[in-house]
């Protein structure tokens, strides 16, 4: 089953735009991930937050992190074309496994 | 530095055959995952291996799947008497410890059940 939401399904902007994409989850987590996919196959790592951090920056990537609300936040700053795929959420418990929400589509326009 | 290979990249299959899907993980990686992802279910945990513990399997959706991991490396899935509603992308990742860090994927095998 899907833990998280993600928020909204798809977006489009125009490059040089900023994205935001929320995620909300329903139980505690260990940490939050946010992977990238490109055409429907293997998934990139983007960037990790753990449940004790509330704010981590990497390169044009910016994630928060609201425990007390379960939910997160992935702001894609000044986007290009090339940023157009699928984002998602997942949150690890002390399990390890992931669990994923089911995706914002992100369309950049040139 | 080589990431997650998976093969075969695409697998076509006919109904009740049976499939052996392949995993090779990050070097020195010690937990290693499948997932699998469909148009109807999105991207769902089948199983996971963490060095030499008891695999867990609760994400395997029936008894006609099954996962091997041999010398904590390579991983073979295999799904008996396939079924169409089995057609999905199935992937595979690792990582270096179970908890704190994060997961590599391979590129995926797409399996289609006709």
């Amino acid at each position: 089953s899907q833990q998280g939401e993600e928020d909204p399904q798809a977006l489009s902007i125009q490059e040089g735009e900023n994205a935001t994409m929320n995620c909300s989850y329903k139980t505690s987590i260990n940490n939050l991930q946010w992977y990238r996919q490109n055409s429907g196959r293997g998934l990139v790592h983007l960037i990790l937050i753990r449940s004790n951090e509330r704010e981590k920056h990497s390169g044009r990537l910016r994630v928060t992190l609201d425990t007390s609300k379960k939910s997160s936040s992935l702001l894609i700053t000044a986007s290009r074309a090339a940023d157009t795929a699928s984002y998602f959420c997942a949150t690890s418990t002390s399990y390890g496994k992931l669990t994923f929400g089911q995706g914002t589509i992100l369309t950049v326009h040139p | 530095g080589a990431g997650v290979s998976q093969s075969p990249s695409n697998k076509v299959t006919e109904k009740g055959k049976d499939v052996e899907l392949r995993c090779d993980p990050i070097s020195g990686h010690t937990a290693l995952y499948w997932y699998r992802q469909s148009l109807g279910q999105g991207l769902e945990f089948l199983i996971y291996f963490q060095g030499n513990s008891a695999p867990d399997k609760s994400g395997l959706p029936s008894d006609r799947f099954s996962a091997e991991r041999t010398g904590g490396s390579v991983s073979t899935l295999t799904i008996q008497r396939t079924q169409q509603e089995d057609s999905a992308v199935y992937l595979c990742a690792s990582s270096l410890e179970r908890v704190r860090n994060e997961q590599f994927f391979g590129p995926g095998t797409r399996l289609t059940v006709l």
